[in-house]
């Protein structure tokens, strides 16, 4: 199957700092990503899909100022989380969608997901 | 829009055994797609198993099958010959078109020796 690698696995900053998340599709050009957040012993909430050249369409409730997302190309889009807060720390994970799939409904893959931990 | 719900918060079954999973969804569309995502304590999302609505043939994947009943909207995972590397958070999930995933609350799924 395809491969999606995010950067970094686990990152720590100070409260009131940005932290960047990249998220790339290794072996495919995906012009739609999505970026999730998960709670501990939660399921997967979408926040956001990125598409490729594009602005992103947020969730009702995500602010987008707070998570600014960026797809400037056909294998990456970053997540900005600006003035990181403690609320914030949380596991974000990003999916790809691969276009060239044999399925009509154009399968996701997912990233390890990322650790952020404000403190 | 669809919704996908799972009902057991947690499970617990004796390696060996075999353990069904529920999941129910509503959906208004007739084409859509149904999925059993796995996520061990690593967090990597893992496809398990999927279900195309208009297939009625069951899906099964070697230890994995679903018991997909479409009229009832219930689409259930069954994991046979359970093992200790099964132990997961699991999640069902729809998709209809291109639209986004929807996931259910998850069931924590414990194997134990």
């Amino acid at each position: 199957g395809a491969v999606v690698s995010q950067h970094p696995s686990w990152v720590i900053c100070k409260s009131g700092t940005s932290v960047k998340i990249e998220c790339r599709s290794l072996d495919f050009q995906a012009t739609t990503m999505f970026w999730y957040r998960q709670f501990p012993k939660q399921s997967l909430m979408l926040m956001a899909t990125s598409n490729e050249g594009s602005k992103a369409t947020y969730e009702q409730g995500v602010e987008k100022d707070k998570f600014l997302i960026n797809h400037a190309s056909l294998t990456l889009s970053t997540l900005t989380v600006t003035s990181a807060h403690p609320e914030d720390s949380s596991f974000y994970i990003c999916s790809a969608r691969d276009p060239s799939g044999s399925f009509s409904y154009n399968e996701q893959f997912f990233g390890p997901g990322t650790r952020l931990t404000v403190l | 829009a669809q919704t996908v719900t799972q009902s057991q918060p947690e499970m617990s079954v004796q390696e060996a055994e075999t353990v069904t999973l529920s999941c129910t969804y509503d959906t208004s569309e007739s084409n859509y797609y149904l999925f059993w995502y796995k996520q061990p304590p690593s967090r990597q999302m893992i496809l398990v198993i999927r279900q195309e609505a208009y297939k009625q043939q069951n899906a099964t994947e070697n230890r994995f099958s679903v018991n997909f009943q479409k009229a009832a909207k219930s689409f259930s995972l069954k994991i046979s010959d359970s093992q200790l590397g099964d132990t997961a958070m699991y999640f069902c999930a729809a998709i209809q078109g291109a639209q986004k995933l929807v996931f259910g609350q998850g069931t924590r799924l414990t194997i134990n020796p």
